[in-house]
């Protein structure tokens, strides 16, 4: 069976705090993507990054940090010098080699207040 | 212009009406999905779509149809809307090919459905 787990249903921080989300997933696929979205309050998704199973380097983007270990099955998200504008919900998602299916985790809720 | 687009954006509609979300995009992919998100639960896939001649049910399908009219367009039906089918439909695509290697969706901005 596939699973995501965001544990954390909302968290608030003080702008420029640091804030990192965390992502649990469960496969038994030996090739997978791992996915992170954002959804601000108009309600669009995002696609902000993704990481493949077989690519275990860490990406920096920016203010944005991703820290993939198989592991632990954990891909965390981080959020440098947080700004009200990172305000949304965030989901991370999988999909295993092919299959058609990609499973969401039920998101974080991010507000970060001035 | 987005690449991927819904409409309406917005509806309420009355118990018992027909009821078509409609999704166009211009990325040129080949897979489309409709899903469904309320609160606390994230996205749930109702239907997706390989290409034009495939299509198949995903995990709360019941009281919903789909249509796939050409590769850039794909349609979701609620036959006679009830109340619980109240929430945010989303449509995405992706790409198969495995040139690109990226199987990232995108999703279309939207549309917010109320069932009174």
């Amino acid at each position: 069976a596939q699973k995501v787990t965001q544990a954390q249903t909302e968290i608030s921080v003080v702008e420029k705090e640091d804030v990192t989300l965390d992502c649990v997933y469960e496969t038994r696929d030996t090739t997978y993507y791992l996915f992170w979205y954002k959804q601000p309050p108009s309600g669009e998704l995002v696609f902000l990054i993704r990481r493949n199973s077989f690519d275990e380097q860490n990406e920096i983007s920016g203010r944005y940090s991703w820290n993939f270990q198989k592991s632990t099955s954990s891909f965390n998200f981080t959020i440098t010098a947080s700004q009200v504008v990172d305000s949304a919900v965030y989901f991370c998602a999988l999909r295993a080699s092919g299959t058609y299916k990609y499973i969401f985790g039920t998101g974080t809720r991010l507000k970060v207040l001035a | 212009d987005a690449d991927v687009t819904q409409t309406p954006r917005n509806r309420i509609t009355k118990t018992g009406k027909r009821i078509m979300l409609e999704c166009s995009q211009t990325k040129g992919h080949d897979r489309m999905y409709w899903y469904r998100q309320d609160p606390g639960l994230g996205l749930r896939l109702i239907y997706y779509s390989f290409d034009v001649k495939d299509i198949n049910k995903g995990e709360i399908s019941d009281g919903y149809s789909v249509s796939r009219q050409a590769q850039a367009k794909f349609s979701l039906s609620l036959e006679s809307a009830i109340p619980n089918q109240t929430a945010l439909y989303f449509c995405a695509t992706s790409d198969s090919s495995p040139k690109r290697n990226s199987y990232e969706q995108y999703f279309g901005p939207g549309t917010r459905l109320t069932v009174t």
